[in-house]
């Protein structure tokens, strides 16, 4: 069946340190991926998305995002984290249908 | 700016209830979903639709019906509320053209069933 994991559930950080989150998902084919973010009483917002070209995605926020086709893999990268990043951090795969399969989210705290 | 507008942030209702859940999106997008989030299990699908009157199940659909009598409004039924129906319910819309087109969310209604 199809899947999407996120291994990190909850990851604590302090301000300017390096953030990469996890994503895997279940079997290659052709793939479209996500990630999304949700700010605390927020709405779910893209980041940023790769379906072509390439592998290196850069996004909003200083976000980027490298699809390893090999590794069935989409992490999620930031050099230098802020304190306003702390969110809840979604990573979703569409295999060319209309359906997004998400992952369950990783929780990032941020402290200043 | 795509606009997905749902109808409340916060219900309660009672068991055995029926409930409805109302979305409507301003972008003539084909696509429409419902999703429950909750802690632990990031979102899941309930249902999506990708024309008028059309309608798939997605992958928790036990429960709960859906209705789209026109393309700007998606509504999620909840046919006889449970307790075990409290969530964070997300609607959001696609436009239909390929699945590397993102989806655009709603603020959710965070409902509570008594």
């Amino acid at each position: 069946a199809q899947s999407v994991s996120q291994h990190n559930h909850h990851v604590i950080l302090s301000e300017a340190a390096s953030l990469e989150l996890g994503c895997n998902y279940s079997y290659g084919g052709t793939v479209n991926l996500f990630w999304y973010v949700q700010y605390p009483g927020q709405h779910l917002q893209l980041l940023l998305k790769y379906f072509s070209g390439d592998p290196l995605v850069k996004g909003i926020k200083g976000f980027e995002a490298e699809f390893i086709k090999s590794k069935f893999s989409f992490n999620l990268r930031k050099p230098s984290v802020q304190w306003s990043d702390t969110a809840e951090y979604f990573c979703a795969v569409n295999w060319d249908t209309d359906k997004l399969i998400f992952g369950t989210g990783t929780r990032l705290q941020v402290f200043p | 700016d795509v606009k997905v507008t749902q109808s409340s942030r916060y219900l309660v209702k009672r068991t055995g209830e029926k409930v409805f859940l109302e979305c409507v999106q301003d972008m003539d997008h084909e696509n429409m979903f419902w999703y429950r989030q909750d802690p632990g299990l990031g979102l899941r699908l309930i249902y999506f639709s990708y024309d008028v009157k059309m309608k798939e199940k997605g992958d928790i659909p036990e429960g709960y019906s859906v209705s789209r009598e026109k393309k700007e409004r998606f509504s999620l039924i909840l046919e006889s509320a449970s307790t075990n129906q409290t969530s964070m319910y997300l609607c959001a819309s696609r436009p239909l053209t390929g699945g590397g087109q993102p989806q655009h969310f709603g603020d959710g209604t965070r409902l509570s069933i008594l």
